[in-house]
């Protein structure tokens, strides 16, 4: 069956622009969440989602950060302003519910470069 | 804030030896877990220990968890060049599966 799928796989952008980018998790999963991982680290908790509701936004770096998940389903991440400090990899995984001990799957990332 | 350390950093061994690496972490767990990830690509799980079990296998792989050292090790046994990948430990504190995953070990398996 499909997995997560995020797009796009990469995306450049320039200082200051808007991006946005999406997750489809697998199809039935309520649990969605959304990660960063910088170059050599590991990544590093941004939100979650519960349904259409966000569980959990303390991971956020700050208000430039934003997601959605209106339908309970596909989520999208919304940087404004970028700055060169946002280039990482943005990983989105989903999990049938929120629950401890649900396995989490990932999608393949989506690399953000700012210039 | 990032839970766990792994320790080493980087490994590298020969196809068919066994490699091990550590992870600690600084709170107290609901569970852990182990990913891999390969150059390019999302996080596969592993395995997952919850904090009332002290040793997990599946396959190949033998995980062991103790909370007294907030401590675990993952031991990868009779090494493959397809094992060759980074390793996460990961833990949830409280029980909602938000986990904080360390820096990673580097495996590198030599043919």
């Amino acid at each position: 069956g499909a997995g997560v799928s995020q797009t796009p796989s990469n995306k450049v952008t320039e200082k200051g622009k808007y991006v946005e980018l999406r997750c489809d998790p697998i199809s039935g999963h309520t649990a969605l969440y959304w990660y960063r991982q910088s170059l050599g680290q590991g990544p590093e908790f941004l939100i979650y989602f519960q349904g259409t509701g966000a569980a959990d936004d303390s991971g956020l770096p700050n208000d430039r950060f934003f997601a959605v998940r209106p339908e309970g389903s596909v989520s999208t991440l919304k940087i404004q302003r970028t700055e060169r400090g946002d280039s990482a990899v943005y990983l989105c995984a989903s999990s049938r519910t929120s629950g401890s001990a649900n396995e989490q799957f990932f999608g393949p990332g989506t690399r953000l470069t700012v210039l | 804030s990032q839970q766990g350390e792994e320790d080493p950093q980087a490994l590298s061994i020969q196809e068919g030896e066994n490699a091990t690496m550590n992870c600690s972490y600084k709170t107290s767990i609901n569970n852990l877990q182990w990913y891999r990830q390969n150059s390019g690509r999302g996080l596969v799980h592993l395995i997952l220990i919850r904090s009332n079990e002290r040793e997990k296998h599946s396959g190949r792989l033998r995980v062991t968890l103790d909370t007294s050292k907030k401590s675990s090790s993952l031991l990868i046994t009779a090494s493959r060049a397809a094992d060759t990948a980074s390793y996460f430990c990961a833990t949830d504190a409280n029980g909602n599966n938000r986990l904080a995953f360390g820096k990673g070990n580097q495996v590198v398996v030599i043919p």
